[in-house]
């Protein structure tokens, strides 16, 4: 079993619609994180979460809500769909532990806006 | 992200040719990180590099890390249709052990 799983795999909208992207990991990892990815942009943090009572921004936050529900759970949320959220939706995780984390990603959440 | 910077963004390899990644930082590495990453899945970690002059390989890949010029590489020696696939490297700058990301290379393996 995958230990980073993403729901849905694939999701359409339409524009307006809130609609909700689930993380859950079974890593037992403290931080989660929150990208999209664009073509030719790579990827980009949108949230990020320490522990279960931390929420940060990242890069490009606006139009976007989380919610840590668990250790293991970590859900974004789009409040009001619009086009230009259409993209590739990654989960990630990593532990504190050491000088360095290495995070380990989700299969990934493609949302087309319609 | 323009801090860090990967080149080429495509590659196009013959079976069995060795080809190299660049990824270069505008900022001072704490950590370097590869990934690999197929089309509709997610990344797969292939290696993390921290000190200037480490080098590390896993099977036919190999990663560099060159602390001074704020770069690494990633080599593939005899390349193989299953190395394919889009190439990332992620930055440590130091800040709350954020990632940033480089834009991707595109690899195709031709048989």
């Amino acid at each position: 079993d995958a230990d980073v799983t993403q729901t849905p795999r694939n999701r359409i909208t339409k524009t307006g619609k809130r609609i909700m992207l689930e993380c859950s990991q079974t890593k037992g990892h403290d931080r989660m994180y929150w990208y999209r990815q664009d073509p030719g942009l790579g990827l980009r943090l949108i949230y990020y979460s320490f522990d279960v009572k931390d929420i940060n921004k990242g890069e490009i936050s606006d139009g976007y809500s989380v919610s840590r529900q668990a250790q293991a759970k970590f859900s974004l949320s789009l409040e009001s769909a619009i086009p230009n959220q259409t993209a590739l939706y990654f989960c990630a995780t990593s532990d504190l532990g050491g000088s360095q984390e290495t995070q380990y990603f989700g299969p990934g959440t493609r949302l087309l806006v319609l | 992200s323009q801090e860090l910077e990967q080149s080429p963004q495509s590659l196009i390899v013959q079976e069995g040719k060795n080809l190299t990644i660049n990824c270069t930082s505008s900022k001072t590495l704490y950590g370097l990180y590869w990934y690999k990453q197929k089309y509709g899945e997610g990344l797969i970690f292939l290696m993390m590099l921290q000190k200037g002059g480490e080098e590390k390989s896993h099977e036919k890949i190999t990663a560099k890390l060159d602390e001074k010029k704020q770069q690494s590489s990633l080599h593939i020696t005899a390349s193989q249709p299953s190395h394919a696939g889009i190439y990332l490297c992620g930055a440590d700058h130091g800040s709350a052990r954020q990632l940033t990301f480089g834009s991707g290379t595109q690899l195709t393996v031709l048989p």
